[in-house]
């Protein structure tokens, strides 16, 4: 069964860094969804993406975020200047539409941000 | 704004016992509501959904609009239940809303 993989599973970046996290949705779905959970914290939506652009995005998503799909697999979180604060595991998720469809989620990268 | 509130953190059943774990919601339009489950090493995945009104596992939620619930209950947990739950609100476009999450345990 076709699964959502992201990497890389673990990744350490110093204050201020950029960093980009990576994601396969599954190959025919059309939806693309980033969502992080802070250590003890409950999940929360990002963004969402179709079509090549944002379709939605929360309070977290702010300027220091930016998504992309760079070619017909990949679908990659940018963070551009990392804070302690952005330690956490960042999910991914993809659906083939958006009525009726369940979200498939990755495994998540664990970034630690030091 | 949307809410989502699991209010037990941790939830410990003997096996065989039945098992009930809360769910409440606050959203102003039509909800439409999940439940999912993330076993130990493993990705969050879809147990249910209000609209499919079906059976996994065991497992089944109704949602009650005037009490705005959506407890996840089932009649004889097993060692293989224990797992974190999440209730779930599909709000916007289609982005899930999340609770907290109830740590299940199946004490055999």
């Amino acid at each position: 069964e076709p699964e959502v993989t992201q990497t890389p599973s673990h990744q350490v970046t110093q204050m201020g860094q950029e960093v980009i996290l990576r994601c396969v949705p599954i190959s025919n779905h059309l939806y693309f969804y980033w969502y992080r959970q802070i250590l003890g914290q409950k999940v929360e939506f990002l963004v969402s993406f179709y079509n090549n652009e944002i379709s939605e995005k929360s309070e977290i998503f702010d300027d220091q975020f930016s998504v992309e799909r760079p070619d017909g697999s990949n679908f990659t979180l940018k963070i551009r200047s990392t804070k302690l604060e952005d330690s956490a595991m960042y999910f991914c998720a993809s659906t083939p539409g958006v009525l009726g469809y369940e979200q498939y989620f990755g495994p998540g990268t664990r970034l630690t941000v030091t | 704004a949307q809410r989502v509130t699991q209010p037990e953190k941790l939830l410990s059943v003997f096996k065989g016992a039945p098992v009930e774990l809360k769910c409440n919601y606050s959203y102003s339009g039509s909800p439409e509501l999940f439940w999912y489950v993330q076993y130990s090493r493993q990705r969050l995945q879809l147990l249910l959904r209000h609209i499919s009104r079906e059976s996994i596992k065991g497992f089944t939620a109704d949602l009650n609009k005037g009490e705005t619930s959506f407890h996840l209950k089932k009649p004889f947990a097993q060692e293989e239940d224990s797992a974190m739950y999440y209730c779930a609100l599909k709000t916007g476009a289609n982005n899930l809303f999340f609770g907290t999450g109830t740590r299940l345990t199946v004490i055999p």
